[in-house]
């Protein structure tokens, strides 16, 4: 158990709908950090936080936003779903911030299917 | 920017045999470089990671890695695989304040 949490687990929706996708960092980090893992394009970097502020942005379509709040804890909004979104998403958090080799601890991830 | 070739997609290896799995990373530059393990169904855990010093890292259950620098390799290595190693097994790099750039993966199915 990485002491991060992730929900729901799994997500059943439809194209065109919207969903927010939830996660808790571990105890004192405080960075939290999106990933999308799916068959084709693989693990891919979607956004970072840091306390509260957006540090870096990946490969985040225009759909997709999100935010960290004073608790820590990040959503992961996603809007107008297309078939293309369904994917593992996972979210993973740090002490601090991108800077040097720390470790990201990552969480169980939340499945979502758009049908 | 940074990229990662995990040069197998697949490997099957019979239990107790040992096992390599190939990581090269596009960059010499000073980079921090990991391997991150996801067993089905769950998120990806550290299994070890180089930052600087000693070119050969320990990790958890039993791996360890080799930084090379001149063929800017990180390969992973464990001398004898259990059935419980069976998962997908991710290389990644950092330079810098960039993000993680993770591989494609390599799924490890260890036979009995």
């Amino acid at each position: 158990d990485s002491g991060v949490t992730q929900t729901p687990k799994h997500l059943i929706t439809a194209t065109g709908q919207r969903v927010t996708l939830r996660c808790s960092p571990r105890s004192g980090d405080l960075s939290v950090y999106w990933y999308q893992q799916s068959l084709d394009q693989g693990l891919q970097f979607l956004i970072q936080y840091y306390n509260g502020e957006e540090r870096a942005k990946g490969n985040i379509l225009e759909r997709f936003s999100a935010q960290q709040f004073p608790d820590l804890h990040s959503e992961l909004n996603l809007s107008s779903l297309e078939l293309g979104d369904s994917a593992l998403y996972f979210c993973a958090s740090s002490v601090r911030g991108l800077a040097g080799g720390e470790t990201q601890y990552f969480g169980p991830g939340t499945r979502l299917l758009v049908l | 920017a940074q990229s990662v070739t995990q040069l197998d997609s697949q490997v099957p290896v019979f239990e107790e045999a040992p096992v390599e799995l190939r990581c090269n990373y596009s960059s010499s530059v000073s980079v921090y470089l990991f391997w991150y393990v996801q067993y089905p169904n769950q998120g990806l855990q550290l299994l070890l990671k180089y930052l600087s010093g000693s070119t050969l890292v320990k990790g958890i259950n039993g791996f360890e890695a080799e930084f090379n620098k001149s063929q800017t390799s990180f390969h992973l290595r464990k001398p004898s695989v259990h059935i419980s190693d069976t998962a997908e097994y991710f290389c990644a790099v950092k330079q810098g304040n960039t993000p993680l750039v993770f591989g494609k993966g390599t799924r490890l199915s260890v036979i009995a």
